[in-house]
């Protein structure tokens, strides 16, 4: 699997767009970026994965860009409840990696009021 | 509602006294896995099941037994517990090994 990089530590004021960086630039062809979420030892909450287009849904938006070697969260409205351990993951399917899930250290997004 | 659980959430054991953690789905989910969490770790795979009777090895199975009889539970068994499995435990599941996994709540696993 491609390795991911992400900022150990982020914050946010209540309200603001959160926008959480990933690089994954060993990210082959076939892989997808996923971005789940840890809010204090609970289990991991999926928010949204993509390919190589742009993805929204009711959680957060997607932006990878065109060389498929970045990736971008956005919480348009970050609220206190969005504090938590964000994870960025590529997803490699088949063989002895089939479906398994490697979680890096993530971004502790921290949301101020 | 659709989701993952886990019993017991909350366990303190001894060494050796052999144990097993629940793992249900509601969604007919044919892929199930088993991850621990450890600080400065993160998680990683113990075991995973692409379908009933189906089961693999994972990152760190050592310790550790599964089982899949039914399609909607997915039992992790310790047979003889050690303080190094002392750690975080979560189950997922997914409808195939491709797809979106989603995680139980978690099992909290004190080993004295």
């Amino acid at each position: 699997d491609a390795k991911t990089t992400q900022p150990p530590s982020m914050d946010c004021a209540e309200g603001r767009a959160a926008n959480l960086p990933c690089n994954h630039s060993t990210i082959s062809g076939n892989e997808y970026v996923y971005w789940y979420r840890q809010i204090h030892s609970q289990g991991p909450q999926y928010i949204i994965h993509g390919l190589k287009n742009n993805e929204t849904n009711e959680m957060a938006s997607l932006i990878i860009t065109e060389d498929r070697k970045s990736s971008t969260l956005i919480l348009p409205h970050a609220t206190l409840r969005d504090t938590a351990v964000y994870y960025c993951i590529v997803r490699a399917f088949g063989g002895t990696s089939y479906g398994k899930l490697t979680f890096g250290q993530g971004t502790i997004l921290t949301v101020h009021p | 509602e659709a989701q993952v659980t886990q019993n017991p959430r909350y366990l303190i054991t001894v060494t050796g006294k052999k144990l097993t953690v629940t793992c249900s789905q509601n969604m007919n989910h044919e892929y199930m896995s088993w991850y621990r969490q450890d600080p400065g770790l993160g998680l990683r795979q113990i075991y995973y099941s692409m379908n009933v009777e189906v089961t693999d090895k994972g990152d760190v199975p050592e310790g550790y037994k599964v089982s899949r009889k039914e399609k909607r539970n997915f039992p992790l068994i310790l047979e003889s517990p050690s303080p190094n499995q002392t750690s975080l435990y979560f189950c997922a599941s997914s409808l195939t090994g491709t797809d979106t996994q989603y995680f139980g709540p978690g099992t909290r696993l004190t080993v004295l």
